[in-house]
């Protein structure tokens, strides 16, 4: 059981240039999330999804889109990346509400 | 909105000793769930222990438990018997049991062990 997978672990990019942090759970959670953490700012939601089809935007949603196409995978899209948006960054899901999240092991990426 | 909010940046305890970890929030909810997550060297995120706002009775896992105040909106978080491995972050999250809902972190506690 994998649990949460994300890929890749480490990425460097450079201003401007747009890639996909993939995640994917074989859990069958219909909840997922993505944040990002920085130093001294905790964990901030970008975005969620309740469900295949289903996504919101979190507290800082702007620079990156999101789709949900299946239950088992939410990729999260840098369109142009900014060295602001250097930072790590968790795939996370849940069963159901009231659930706690299932982390995936981070992304560190690094935008010069 | 929900907000969380962790007060201490960084702590220290002597190990053996014990140690709490503050948390408030701020929701116009009486439903939902709070938690606390360690996250250690190794970047991964645990699950420490889970607390269901109607339930008055506080959670307790092992060395951890929790004192849970709803109507003073604070879920802080004892450690007793401190070990060298809960060197660690952690932090406090809260989720709505509302459809459609987003589960807030608080910015962390960075706890020091000292041996």
């Amino acid at each position: 059981n994998a649990g949460v997978t994300q890929t890749p672990k480490f990425q460097v990019l450079k201003t401007g240039q747009s890639m996909t942090l993939q995640c994917a759970q074989d859990m069958n959670h219909e909840y997922m999330s993505w944040y990002r953490q920085d130093p001294g700012m905790g964990l901030r939601l970008i975005h969620y999804s309740v469900g295949a089809g289903i996504t919101d935007q979190g507290e800082v949603p702007n620079g990156y889109n999101v789709s949900r196409s299946t239950t088992e995978d939410f990729p999260l899209r840098l369109l142009s990346a900014a060295p602001s948006q250097t930072s790590v960054y968790f795939c996370a899901s849940s069963q159901f509400t009231g659930s706690p999240l299932h982390f995936g092991n981070g992304t560190r990426l690094t935008v010069t | 909105a929900q907000t969380v909010t962790q007060s201490q940046p960084e702590m220290s305890v002597q190990e053996a000793e014990t140690v709490t970890l503050s948390c408030t929030y701020d929701t116009s909810e009486s439903d939902y769930y709070l938690f606390w997550y360690k996250q250690p060297p190794s970047r991964q995120m645990i699950l420490v222990i889970r607390q269901e706002a109607y339930k008055q009775q506080n959670a307790t896992e092992n060395r951890f438990s929790v004192n849970f105040q709803k109507a003073a909106k604070s879920f802080s978080l004892k450690i007793s018997d401190s070990q060298l491995g809960d060197a660690a972050m952690y932090f406090c999250a809260y989720r709505s049991n509302s459809a459609g809902d987003k589960i807030i972190f608080g910015k962390g506690t960075r706890l020091h062990i000292l041996p």
